[in-house]
């Protein structure tokens, strides 16, 4: 167990919907990654979050936001879903960020898209 | 797309037997980590190489680097049904973000 935790562990969502994952980060993390994994790949960096401001992000259209609260968790938005958005969703909480910073992941929240 | 390539894409062995996997990737790195994963969930951090490391051990495992070819392998020794997972080379360019390889599918027979 990481400590992190992410919910919903499973979830439907329509096609043209819109979907919100969280994320509670291991105590004292300030930095949380998120991460989409297609089935039969690896994941992709979508983007991350330090002390509630957007830290760098990934090729991901602007239906994909999020938002970093002041206890650290966060949320990952996603609108107007589309079925390629089926996948795992990964987040990540690490104590700061740049070379070397180990990130530790949640169990991840899969997302189906009907 | 992926930074890092692992290769095989999927490796069936006998308990007892070592597994190795390798990774290849195209930037500069600041250091290389692998991960395993268990049935489609979290990613569980095994061992960190950095870019001036040529070979680090962590209990069975057994990573190496080559920066001159950008490419790293992962060895597991004496491998047992626990390990059966998937296996993913990440590198840290020392930015903010990892990239992650498509992974190796390891499968160890009882």
């Amino acid at each position: 167990e990481t400590g992190v935790t992410q919910s919903p562990t499973h979830l439907i969502k329509t096609r043209g919907q819109q979907v919100t994952l969280r994320c509670s980060s291991q105590s004292g993390h300030n930095t949380v990654s998120w991460y989409q994994q297609a089935l039969g790949q690896g994941p992709q960096f979508i983007f991350q979050y330090y002390r509630e401001e957007e830290n760098g992000r990934g090729n991901f259209p602007p239906r994909f936001s999020g938002l970093q609260f002041p206890n650290y968790s966060s949320e990952l938005n996603v609108n107007a879903l589309e079925l390629d958005d089926s996948a795992l969703y990964l987040c990540a909480s690490s104590l700061g960020f740049g070379a070397g910073t180990e990130a530790f992941f949640g169990q991840g929240t899969r997302l189906t898209v009907v | 797309s992926q930074q890092g390539e692992e290769d095989p894409q999927a490796l069936s062995i006998q308990e007892g037997e070592n597994a190795t996997m390798n990774c290849s990737y195209k930037t500069s790195i600041n250091n290389l980590q692998w991960y395993r994963q268990n049935s489609g969930r979290g990613l569980v951090h095994l061992i960190l190489i950095r870019s001036n490391e040529r070979e680090k051990h962590s209990g069975r495992l057994r990573v190496t680097l080559d920066t001159s070819k950008k490419s790293s392998s992962l060895l597991i020794t004496a491998s047992r049904a626990a390990d059966t997972a998937s296996y993913f080379c990440a590198t840290d360019a020392g930015d903010y973000k990892l990239s992650f390889g498509a992974g190796t599918t390891v499968t160890v027979r009882a």
